[in-house]
């Protein structure tokens, strides 16, 4: 069964400092994994998706992550933080089924910024 | 740009009523869900729908659930008889194909109080 783990309940940042958060899944095949980004009273929305096509994949508001395999990780980083990053991001699989539509998500990291 | 809307962002009901969450997906999706996220815990997959019938459900998705697209736009979740354990925020998502490298679209979400 697939999964992911999010190391890191709450990350606080300076405005213009690195983001690293970080995520680790489990799967037994080549997974799909999101990360998705949810401010107050939003709804989830996504920053990127890792599809086996590159290991580095970019995505929105200059937010990047990459696919490592032998350490079965998709940290979220970005270079320079900006106090309208401060929200919650879930890590996300996609599990595989008939279906295939359901995503598992990471429990979550609170992500602050202070100026 | 088009997203997903729900109403009413916040529900409050007593143990054993009955309650309707409406979702409107994004026009042009076919592919519909809902998600669940009880307070402090992981966000977790319910039900997803296509061509007006389940197509897959999790095992928290017992008889007291069910969904319904009544209209040409509305995707409704009922709860027959809410349990305390019931309270959560609801997501609905859609998307606009299946598999597992879709994108799902995420909604503000329903808060459900059940007292």
């Amino acid at each position: 069964a697939q999964s992911v783990t999010q190391l890191d309940s709450h990350v606080s940042v300076s405005e213009g400092t690195p983001v690293l958060l970080r995520c680790n899944y489990s799967s037994s095949y080549s997974p799909s994994l999101f990360w998705y980004v949810q401010h107050p009273n939003k709804g989830l929305q996504l920053l990127l998706k890792y599809t086996s096509a590159a290991t580095l994949v970019k995505g929105i508001n200059g937010f990047e992550a990459e696919f490592k395999k032998s350490e079965t990780s998709f940290h979220l980083t970005k270079p320079s933080a900006h106090m309208s990053d401060a929200a919650e991001y879930f890590c996300v699989v996609s599990a595989r089924s008939q279906a295939g539509t359901a995503l598992i998500f990471g429990k979550g990291t609170t992500l602050s910024v202070s100026s | 740009e088009p997203e997903v809307t729900q109403t009413p962002s916040h529900q409050v009901t007593q143990m054993g009523q009955e309650v309707i969450l409406r979702c409107v997906p994004i026009s042009n999706h076919l592919y519909f869900y809902w998600y669940r996220q009880i307070l402090g815990q992981k966000v977790e997959f319910l039900v997803s729908f296509y061509n007006n019938e389940i197509s897959e459900k999790s095992e928290i998705f017992d008889d007291q659930f069910s969904v319904e697209r009544p209209d040409g736009s509305n995707f409704t979740l009922k709860i027959r008889s809410t349990k305390l354990e019931d309270s959560a925020m609801y997501f609905c998502a859609s998307s606009e194909t299946s598999g597992t490298y879709n994108e799902q679209f995420f909604g503000p979400g329903t808060r459900l109080t059940v007292l």
